[in-house]
């Protein structure tokens, strides 16, 4: 099977724009999470999404949301971007089937300008 | 709030000894403890998992125990290979429908050859 996959890769965005980051989860998952990584902070949870339900969100502010479409592909948004927004964006699929395991993509580096 | 400290922040070893890496979470409700490994460039990849009903987990050369009275848990990893020179997290999370691990804030690992 293939792994998650996440696009783009790398995306280089100034301050004020808002930014789209794309997730393709793994044949058959139905459960896609996002996190947040930075050296400062590490890993941080940004929210979940479960048959195009948002099932659970961390503490980010609201310029951070995300959506599930019915193939299970997932996207996250990021409005007003700030400097401080510039982190590698994981995204994670599952099966929901209460093994809890999560796998990774390769992650989406933002860098703000 | 939920909280997973790990320790050592780095460790440095030579080839062929042991490395051990702890955790420490603070929701008694975790259930479900994930190992990651990340290189460089790439996203974290599960190594190796541990759940609450479990006391130790191995395989092959890595090895996770679990403490759950003193909210603890360890990654052994023996006879190390400069191969697994890479940043390791540990992880916490409950079965409760939904999926949000809590990160610990890693550990650099080095293999000296």
């Amino acid at each position: 099977k293939a792994g998650v996959t996440q696009t783009p890769r790398y995306l280089i965005k100034t301050r004020g724009q808002q930014v789209t980051l794309s997730c393709s989860p793994i044949s058959g998952h139905r459960s896609v999470s996002w996190y947040q990584q930075t050296p400062g902070q590490g890993l941080q949870f940004l929210f979940e999404y479960f048959s195009e339900t948002q099932r659970n969100k961390g503490n980010f502010p609201g310029r951070f949301s995300g959506r599930q479409f019915s193939n299970s592909r997932s996207e996250m948004n990021v409005s007003t971007l700030e400097l401080g927004d510039s982190a590698l964006y994981l995204c994670a699929s599952s099966t929901f089937d209460n093994t809890d395991t999560q796998y990774f993509g390769p992650g989406t580096r933002l860098t703000v300008l | 709030g939920e909280n997973v400290e790990q320790h050592p922040s780095t460790l440095s070893v030579q080839e062929g000894d042991s490395a051990v890496i702890k955790c420490t979470y603070s929701d008694s409700a975790s259930n479900y403890f994930p190992w990651y490994k990340q290189e460089l460039g790439k996203g974290p990849q599960l190594i190796i998992d541990i759940r609450s009903n479990v006391g130790e987990k191995k395989d092959q050369r890595i090895a996770v125990t679990l403490n759950k009275t003193a909210k603890h848990f360890s990654l052994h990893i023996t006879e190390t290979q400069p191969e697994d020179s890479a940043v390791y997290f540990c992880a916490a999370s409950k079965t409760s429908g939904t999926y949000k691990y809590i990160f610990g804030t890693g550990t650099r690992l080095k293999v000296l050859a």
